[in-house]
C-alpha cells in the first residue's frame, strides 16, 4: 500500500547549523511531494513542496531534495533557529489532488 | 483575511456518543479537508468537501460523515463513538489555482473517548 515515512523520529541541531530531514515513499505515481512544519498546539503549516518532475526545489532558507531512483526526499534548513523547533512532516498528494498522505514526523530540536 | 477556525478547542465524550466538529474555511477557500491526527503520528486524511459536496474519502467507516455550507464552513459528524476515536481533529482549506498539497490548516479540536 502506500506510505510515506521518516529515518529518524528526532532530529537535535546547534543553532546556527543546518538541518537535513530524511523521507522515504512508496507510491512512484505521487504527483507532488510536501513538507509541513507542525508547531506544539497548531495545525501543520505548509512550508514547501516539489512536483514529481523535479529534483531541487529552493525557498526561503529552505530546500527541498527528491531522489525518485530511491523514492527518498529530504528537507535542508539552513541557518537553524529555535523557531524551526517543531515536528515536521512529510507528504504526497495523488493524482487526483484531493487526498494527501502524511508520514509520521521527525521532531526537531534546535539547541542554542 | 481570516485564517482557518475550528471549534471546540477541545471535547470530551463516551463511547457510543456521537459528536460534532466545526470548521471555517479561510476567507475564499471553498473546499475543505478533515484529517485525524493520533498522538506521535501524522494526520491522516479523513475526506474532502468541495463545493458542498464529499469529493474523496480515506479509510474510515461511515460514522464518519461531513457537511459543507453554502459558506464553504463544514462540519465533521463522528456516531458510535468509539475510544480509538481520541485524537486531534484538523480541518484544512485550499482554494482552486493553488498548488496540491497547499492548504491551510486550523488549530484542531482534540476529542477525548473515554
Amino acid at each position: 500500500g502506500e506510505s510515506v515515512g521518516l529515518h529518524l523520529p528526532t532530529l537535535s541541531v546547534q543553532e546556527g547549523d543546518n538541518s537535513i530531514i530524511n523521507c522515504a515513499y512508496s507510491n512512484s505515481a505521487s504527483d507532488y511531494f510536501i513538507w509541513y512544519k507542525q508547531e506544539s498546539g497548531k495545525g501543520p503549516q505548509f512550508i514547501i513542496d516539489i512536483r514529481s518532475n523535479m529534483d531541487k526545489r529552493q525557498g526561503q532558507r529552505v530546500t527541498v531534495l527528491l531522489n525518485k531512483t530511491v523514492k527518498h526526499l529530504s528537507l535542508q534548513i539552513a541557518a537553524t533557529q529555535p523557531g524551526d523547533s517543531a515536528v515536521y512532516f512529510c507528504a504526497e498528494n495523488n493524482t487526483g489532488g484531493f487526498k494527501t498522505i502524511f508520514g509520521a514526523g521527525t521532531r526537531l530540536f534546535v539547541k542554542a | 483575511e481570516t485564517g482557518v477556525t475550528q471549534s471546540p478547542t477541545h471535547l470530551i465524550k463516551t463511547r457510543g456518543q456521537q459528536v460534532t466538529l466545526r470548521c471555517s474555511s479561510q476567507s475564499g477557500h471553498n473546499t475543505v479537508s478533515w484529517y485525524q491526527q493520533a498522538l506521535g503520528q501524522g494526520p491522516q486524511f479523513i475526506f474532502q468537501y468541495y463545493r458542498e459536496e464529499e469529493n474523496g474519502r480515506g479509510n474510515f467507516p461511515p460514522r464518519f460523515s461531513g457537511l459543507q455550507f453554502p459558506n464553504y464552513s463544514s462540519e465533521l459528524n463522528v456516531n458510535a463513538l468509539e475510544l480509538d476515536d481520541s485524537a486531534l481533529y484538523l480541518c484544512a482549506s485550499s482554494s482552486p489555482g493553488t498548488r496540491a498539497g497547499e492548504q491551510y490548516f486550523g488549530p484542531g479540536t482534540r476529542l477525548t473517548v473515554t
